[in-house]
């Protein structure tokens, strides 16, 4: 079956502008997770989403990022009035919750920012 | 609040041989979870095994192994016989309530 899929794979933008990165995850998969991967860093938490509802957005850096769910599948990562220390790998995760289980994340390939 | 810390921010391996690398944690919960993550050159990340702190047994799957040392809490990856696809990043993450806490990740380089 398809996997976690990103768009766009890459996004080059001007600093200042507002950008849109958009995960498709598994279908059935209620949890959704977004992590941003710096050059040479792991993955690090954003935000995670039960559902349609933000269940935890403590790893959000600023109030510049907000994130949607609206129908419970795709979400959005938006970034606005984006600076150069927006550039990394913007990856999106979704996993079944199923309780007593280790519940594995699986990746999407990622979205590359890069803010000139 | 978890931490990881990977130690080898890189290593050789020749190919057929078995490789190990570190990982070890910090966390003050009695019950937590330990992945173990491959990103090859292409970005995707790609689970290979897991450990649950009150698993009896080390994990295995395939070539993958996790050498769990509770008391002194590691969770080193064994890869044995390395093959040339092996060569990627390779991150160790702690399950923190439902997101991952990762380390910094190890380079495995396997040569011919």
């Amino acid at each position: 079956g398809a996997g976690v899929s990103q768009t766009p794979s890459n996004k080059v933008t001007e600093k200042g502008k507002y950008v849109e990165l958009r995960c498709d995850p598994i279908s059935g998969h209620t949890a959704l997770y977004w992590y941003r991967q710096s050059l040479g860093q792991g993955p690090e938490f954003l935000i995670y989403f039960q559902g349609t509802g933000a269940a935890d957005d403590s790893g959000l850096p600023n109030d510049r990022f907000f994130a949607v769910r609206p129908e419970g599948s795709v979400s959005t990562l938006k970034i606005q009035r984006t600076e150069r220390g927006d550039s990394a790998v913007y990856l999106c995760a979704s996993s079944l919750i199923i309780t007593d289980s280790y519940n594995e994340q699986f990746f999407g390939p990622g979205t590359r920012l890069t803010v000139l | 609040a978890q931490k990881i810390t990977q130690t080898q921010p890189g290593m050789f391996v020749q190919e057929k041989e078995a490789v190990t690398l570190d990982c070890t944690y910090d966390t003050s919960d009695p019950s937590y979870g330990l992945f173990w993550y491959k990103q090859p050159s292409s970005g995707e990340m790609i689970f290979l095994i897991y450990q649950g702190s009150y698993d009896q047994q080390n994990a295995t799957e395939g070539r993958y192994s996790l050498n769990f040392q509770k008391a002194r809490k590691s969770a080193n990856l064994v890869i044995s016989a390395s093959q040339l696809g092996d060569s990627a990043m390779y991150f160790c993450a702690i399950k923190d309530t439902d997101k991952l806490i990762f380390g910094t990740g190890t380079r495995l380089q396997v040569f011919p």
